[in-house]
Protein backbone atom coordinates (compact mmCIF):
# COMPACT_ATOMS: atom_id res chain seq x y z
CA UNK A 1 0.00 0.00 0.00
CA UNK A 2 1.30 3.04 -0.75
CA UNK A 3 -1.22 5.11 1.05
CA UNK A 4 -2.84 6.59 -2.09
CA UNK A 5 -6.00 4.90 -2.76
CA UNK A 6 -8.50 5.32 -5.70
CA UNK A 7 -11.70 4.29 -7.02
CA UNK A 8 -12.64 2.13 -9.12
CA UNK A 9 -10.16 -0.05 -10.05
CA UNK A 10 -12.22 -0.60 -13.34
CA UNK A 11 -14.79 1.14 -15.06
CA UNK A 12 -16.18 1.07 -18.66
CA UNK A 13 -18.85 3.94 -19.70
CA UNK A 14 -20.61 4.85 -22.86
CA UNK A 15 -20.09 8.11 -24.44
CA UNK A 16 -22.86 9.55 -23.05
CA UNK A 17 -22.11 8.56 -19.14
CA UNK A 18 -21.32 10.91 -16.67
CA UNK A 19 -18.97 8.61 -14.17
CA UNK A 20 -16.15 10.13 -11.16
CA UNK A 21 -12.83 8.52 -10.20
CA UNK A 22 -11.81 9.18 -6.61
CA UNK A 23 -8.76 9.39 -4.94
CA UNK A 24 -7.47 9.85 -1.41
CA UNK A 25 -4.31 10.23 0.13
CA UNK A 26 -3.20 8.59 4.02
CA UNK A 27 0.63 10.86 3.64
CA UNK A 28 -0.62 13.97 5.08
CA UNK A 29 0.90 15.06 1.38
CA UNK A 30 -0.10 18.72 0.14
CA UNK A 31 -0.40 18.69 -3.33
CA UNK A 32 -2.43 15.67 -5.90
CA UNK A 33 -2.11 15.44 -9.34
CA UNK A 34 -4.25 13.67 -12.03
CA UNK A 35 -1.92 12.05 -14.40
CA UNK A 36 -3.19 10.25 -17.68
CA UNK A 37 -1.33 6.47 -19.02
CA UNK A 38 -2.02 5.20 -22.59
CA UNK A 39 -0.51 2.21 -23.76
CA UNK A 40 3.44 2.54 -24.98
CA UNK A 41 2.96 6.41 -23.92
CA UNK A 42 4.73 8.13 -21.49
CA UNK A 43 2.54 9.15 -18.33
CA UNK A 44 1.04 12.82 -19.22
CA UNK A 45 0.07 15.25 -16.50
CA UNK A 46 -3.47 16.02 -16.74
CA UNK A 47 -3.81 18.38 -13.35
CA UNK A 48 -2.42 19.64 -10.25
CA UNK A 49 -3.68 20.99 -6.86
CA UNK A 50 -1.43 22.27 -4.46
CA UNK A 51 -3.17 23.21 -1.04
CA UNK A 52 -6.65 22.47 -2.90
CA UNK A 53 -5.88 25.37 -5.05
CA UNK A 54 -5.78 23.78 -9.35
CA UNK A 55 -2.16 24.92 -9.82
CA UNK A 56 -1.89 23.12 -13.35
CA UNK A 57 -4.25 22.50 -16.12
CA UNK A 58 -2.48 20.65 -18.56
CA UNK A 59 -4.66 21.51 -21.73
CA UNK A 60 -6.80 19.09 -20.72
CA UNK A 61 -10.64 18.78 -22.77
CA UNK A 62 -13.41 20.51 -20.58
CA UNK A 63 -15.26 16.58 -20.39
CA UNK A 64 -12.85 15.94 -17.75
CA UNK A 65 -13.08 18.26 -14.92
CA UNK A 66 -11.17 17.75 -11.57
CA UNK A 67 -12.25 18.90 -8.19
CA UNK A 68 -10.16 18.50 -4.82
CA UNK A 69 -12.25 19.71 -1.58
CA UNK A 70 -9.42 18.68 0.88
CA UNK A 71 -5.77 18.32 0.79
CA UNK A 72 -6.54 14.41 1.04
CA UNK A 73 -9.33 13.90 -1.56
CA UNK A 74 -9.56 14.76 -4.98
CA UNK A 75 -11.88 13.64 -7.94
CA UNK A 76 -11.92 13.52 -11.08
CA UNK A 77 -15.32 14.17 -12.90
CA UNK A 78 -15.78 12.31 -16.66
CA UNK A 79 -18.73 13.43 -19.08
CA UNK A 80 -19.16 12.51 -22.72
CA UNK A 81 -16.00 11.00 -23.30
CA UNK A 82 -14.36 9.50 -26.16
CA UNK A 83 -12.92 6.03 -27.08
CA UNK A 84 -9.53 7.54 -27.41
CA UNK A 85 -10.30 8.62 -23.99
CA UNK A 86 -9.75 4.82 -22.75
CA UNK A 87 -6.13 5.12 -20.80
CA UNK A 88 -4.95 4.54 -17.12
CA UNK A 89 -6.02 7.00 -15.23
CA UNK A 90 -3.38 7.78 -11.79
CA UNK A 91 -3.73 9.93 -9.10
CA UNK A 92 -0.55 10.50 -7.04
CA UNK A 93 0.28 12.98 -4.45
CA UNK A 94 3.20 14.57 -2.79
CA UNK A 95 4.80 16.55 -0.06
CA UNK A 96 5.58 20.70 -1.08
CA UNK A 97 4.52 23.41 -2.76
CA UNK A 98 5.40 23.99 -6.54
CA UNK A 99 7.88 26.67 -7.28
CA UNK A 100 9.03 26.73 -3.72
CA UNK A 101 11.01 23.56 -3.49
CA UNK A 102 8.02 20.84 -4.26
CA UNK A 103 9.12 17.20 -3.59
CA UNK A 104 8.87 15.23 -6.87
CA UNK A 105 8.59 12.04 -5.22
CA UNK A 106 5.42 10.83 -6.29
CA UNK A 107 3.78 8.49 -4.34
CA UNK A 108 1.08 6.88 -6.64
CA UNK A 109 -2.45 5.07 -6.42
CA UNK A 110 -3.49 2.04 -7.79
CA UNK A 111 -5.17 3.78 -11.00
CA UNK A 112 -8.57 3.36 -12.61
CA UNK A 113 -8.47 1.05 -15.70
CA UNK A 114 -11.13 3.33 -17.86
CA UNK A 115 -12.50 1.82 -21.21
CA UNK A 116 -15.26 3.99 -23.25
CA UNK A 117 -17.33 2.22 -25.62
CA UNK B 1 11.98 15.29 -29.87
CA UNK B 2 10.76 14.37 -27.03
CA UNK B 3 11.35 15.70 -23.52
CA UNK B 4 12.47 12.04 -22.54
CA UNK B 5 13.45 9.39 -24.53
CA UNK B 6 13.98 5.46 -23.79
CA UNK B 7 14.63 2.35 -25.61
CA UNK B 8 11.16 0.42 -25.32
CA UNK B 9 13.23 -2.58 -25.15
CA UNK B 10 12.04 -5.98 -24.21
CA UNK B 11 15.77 -6.32 -22.87
CA UNK B 12 15.27 -10.11 -22.09
CA UNK B 13 18.14 -11.41 -19.68
CA UNK B 14 18.85 -14.84 -17.95
CA UNK B 15 18.76 -14.65 -14.36
CA UNK B 16 22.88 -13.84 -12.58
CA UNK B 17 22.93 -11.52 -15.67
CA UNK B 18 23.39 -7.53 -15.86
CA UNK B 19 21.41 -5.15 -17.84
CA UNK B 20 22.12 -1.60 -18.09
CA UNK B 21 19.84 0.89 -20.21
CA UNK B 22 19.88 4.66 -20.83
CA UNK B 23 17.11 7.38 -20.92
CA UNK B 24 17.83 10.63 -22.91
CA UNK B 25 16.69 13.93 -22.16
CA UNK B 26 16.27 17.26 -24.49
CA UNK B 27 16.41 19.89 -21.78
CA UNK B 28 20.06 21.20 -20.57
CA UNK B 29 18.45 22.90 -17.48
CA UNK B 30 16.89 20.12 -16.09
CA UNK B 31 17.92 19.16 -12.42
CA UNK B 32 16.31 16.56 -11.07
CA UNK B 33 16.62 12.52 -12.37
CA UNK B 34 14.32 9.50 -10.96
CA UNK B 35 13.91 5.95 -11.90
CA UNK B 36 10.71 4.33 -10.89
CA UNK B 37 9.28 1.24 -11.55
CA UNK B 38 5.97 -0.13 -13.01
CA UNK B 39 4.89 -3.43 -12.88
CA UNK B 40 2.65 -4.87 -15.16
CA UNK B 41 -0.90 -3.37 -14.32
CA UNK B 42 0.13 -1.34 -11.82
CA UNK B 43 1.15 2.35 -10.29
CA UNK B 44 4.32 3.42 -10.89
CA UNK B 45 7.42 3.31 -7.94
CA UNK B 46 10.03 5.35 -6.80
CA UNK B 47 13.00 3.12 -7.85
CA UNK B 48 15.99 5.73 -6.99
CA UNK B 49 16.81 8.90 -7.82
CA UNK B 50 20.06 10.25 -9.57
CA UNK B 51 22.93 12.33 -8.41
CA UNK B 52 25.76 13.73 -10.15
CA UNK B 53 28.04 11.64 -8.42
CA UNK B 54 26.63 8.09 -9.31
CA UNK B 55 24.98 6.25 -6.65
CA UNK B 56 24.00 2.33 -5.84
CA UNK B 57 21.31 0.52 -4.44
CA UNK B 58 21.79 -2.55 -3.89
CA UNK B 59 22.20 -4.36 -7.32
CA UNK B 60 21.03 -1.08 -8.75
CA UNK B 61 23.59 1.79 -9.76
CA UNK B 62 21.86 4.76 -11.43
CA UNK B 63 24.64 7.39 -13.28
CA UNK B 64 24.20 10.57 -15.05
CA UNK B 65 26.19 11.93 -17.65
CA UNK B 66 25.08 15.67 -17.90
CA UNK B 67 27.67 17.09 -21.01
CA UNK B 68 25.70 14.39 -23.03
CA UNK B 69 22.30 14.22 -21.37
CA UNK B 70 21.42 10.86 -20.54
CA UNK B 71 20.98 9.05 -17.14
CA UNK B 72 21.47 4.99 -17.32
CA UNK B 73 20.07 2.22 -14.91
CA UNK B 74 22.04 -1.14 -14.32
CA UNK B 75 21.00 -3.89 -12.74
CA UNK B 76 23.49 -6.69 -11.78
CA UNK B 77 22.64 -10.12 -10.45
CA UNK B 78 18.95 -9.72 -11.83
CA UNK B 79 16.29 -11.68 -10.06
CA UNK B 80 12.95 -12.77 -11.76
CA UNK B 81 11.25 -10.01 -9.48
CA UNK B 82 13.34 -7.58 -11.60
CA UNK B 83 10.64 -8.00 -14.57
CA UNK B 84 9.34 -4.39 -14.89
CA UNK B 85 8.82 -1.52 -16.91
CA UNK B 86 11.57 1.37 -16.06
CA UNK B 87 10.46 4.78 -16.07
CA UNK B 88 12.70 8.13 -16.51
CA UNK B 89 11.94 10.72 -14.91
CA UNK B 90 13.14 14.19 -15.25
CA UNK B 91 12.05 17.95 -13.63
CA UNK B 92 13.27 20.51 -15.52
CA UNK B 93 13.18 22.79 -12.76
CA UNK B 94 11.59 23.10 -8.88
CA UNK B 95 8.32 22.71 -9.78
CA UNK B 96 5.87 19.58 -10.40
CA UNK B 97 6.14 19.45 -14.05
CA UNK B 98 8.04 15.92 -14.38
CA UNK B 99 8.69 14.66 -18.15
CA UNK B 100 7.91 10.72 -17.99
CA UNK B 101 10.07 8.78 -20.63
CA UNK B 102 7.54 6.05 -21.86
CA UNK B 103 9.58 2.97 -20.21
CA UNK B 104 12.10 0.24 -21.07
CA UNK B 105 10.98 -3.21 -20.42
CA UNK B 106 12.92 -5.36 -18.89
CA UNK B 107 12.03 -9.33 -18.70
CA UNK B 108 14.10 -11.48 -16.13
CA UNK B 109 13.94 -15.26 -17.10
CA UNK B 110 14.47 -18.26 -15.35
Amino acid sequence: ETGVTQTPRHLVMGMTNKKSLKCEQHLGHNAMYWYKQSAKKPLELMFVYSLEERVENNSVPSRFSPECPNSSHLFLHLHTLQPEDSALYLCASSQGVPGQGLNEKLFFGSGTQLSVL
Amino acid sequence: RKEVEQDPGPFNVPEGATVAFNCTYSNSASQSFFWYRQDCRKEPKLLMSVYSSGNEDGRFTAQLNRASQYISLLIRDSKLSDSATYLCVVNRSNDYKLSFGAGTTVTVRA
